[in-house]
């Protein structure tokens, strides 16, 4: 199985600040790495896939960067709204995997 | 739009068993790569089983296997996941998933989720 570790587990910044999420996984998933937003008492919603690619709807201060063993979630400049819990998952190899998350808190 | 509606919260006893309904509207199940992924209080995101209509394979994570059931009613649009034997650890939120085939294997789409409490 491969385990997906995220860092930091908290990171607290002001709105208007870039934020750097990474996920590090134990062995490749080549490209196919997935973030996801969650925030409290809601289901997790898909931000990027396949590492780089944004979903329907995401705004373009979400990006994803990286590949087989280091992925970088990075929000441009932070909104209010932002400020939640992110997710990163793997598909490249069964079973399926998520990281175990990172907060990311208001300053 | 595909839209998941799950059914409503339960509290069981340990040994018992829970089966969560997921109601697809929008596209017809058959069309579908269902997925059940569950979240403990607290907790982080764990995938639990996928079934491909494209091949009719079901894949379990391995902790589930022989504890967890998913099937379907192409009827209805209705999917189901039973977990049998409950212990106080499956204390979780419950939610199906599914998503479109520009992002297969990822979750583009979920349902609301169920609470399941397993408590004596």
């Amino acid at each position: 199985e491969i385990v997906l570790t995220q860092s930091p587990d908290t990171l607290s910044l002001s709105p208007g600040e870039r934020a750097t999420l990474s996920c590090r996984a134990s062995q490749s998933v080549s490209g196919y790495l997935a973030w996801y937003q969650q925030k409290p008492g809601q289901a997790p919603r898909l931000l990027i896939y396949d590492a780089s690619s944004r979903a329907t709807g995401i705004p373009a201060r979400f990006s994803g960067s990286g590949s087989t063993t280091h992925f970088i979630l990075t929000i441009s400049s932070l909104e209010t709204e932002d400020f939640a819990f992110y997710y990163c998952q793997q598909r490249g190899n069964w079973p399926i995997t998520f990281g175990q998350g990172t907060r990311l808190e208001i300053k | 739009q595909v839209q998941l509606v799950q059914s409503g919260a339960e509290v069981k006893k340990p040994g018992a068993s829970v089966k969560v309904s997921c109601k697809v509207s929008g596209y017809t199940l058959s069309e579908l790569s269902m997925h059940w992924v569950r979240q403990a209080p607290g907790k982080g995101l764990e995938w639990m089983v996928t079934f491909n209509p494209e091949d009719g394979e079901t894949i379990y994570a391995h902790k589930f296997q022989g504890r967890v059931t998913m099937t379907e009613d192409t009827s209805t649009d209705t999917a189901y996941m039973e977990v049998s034997s409950l212990k106080s650890e499956d204390t979780a939120v419950y939610y199906c998933a599914t998503h479109q085939k520009a992002v297969a294997g990822y979750f583009d789409y979920w349902g609301q989720g169920t609470l399941v409490t397993v408590s004596s």
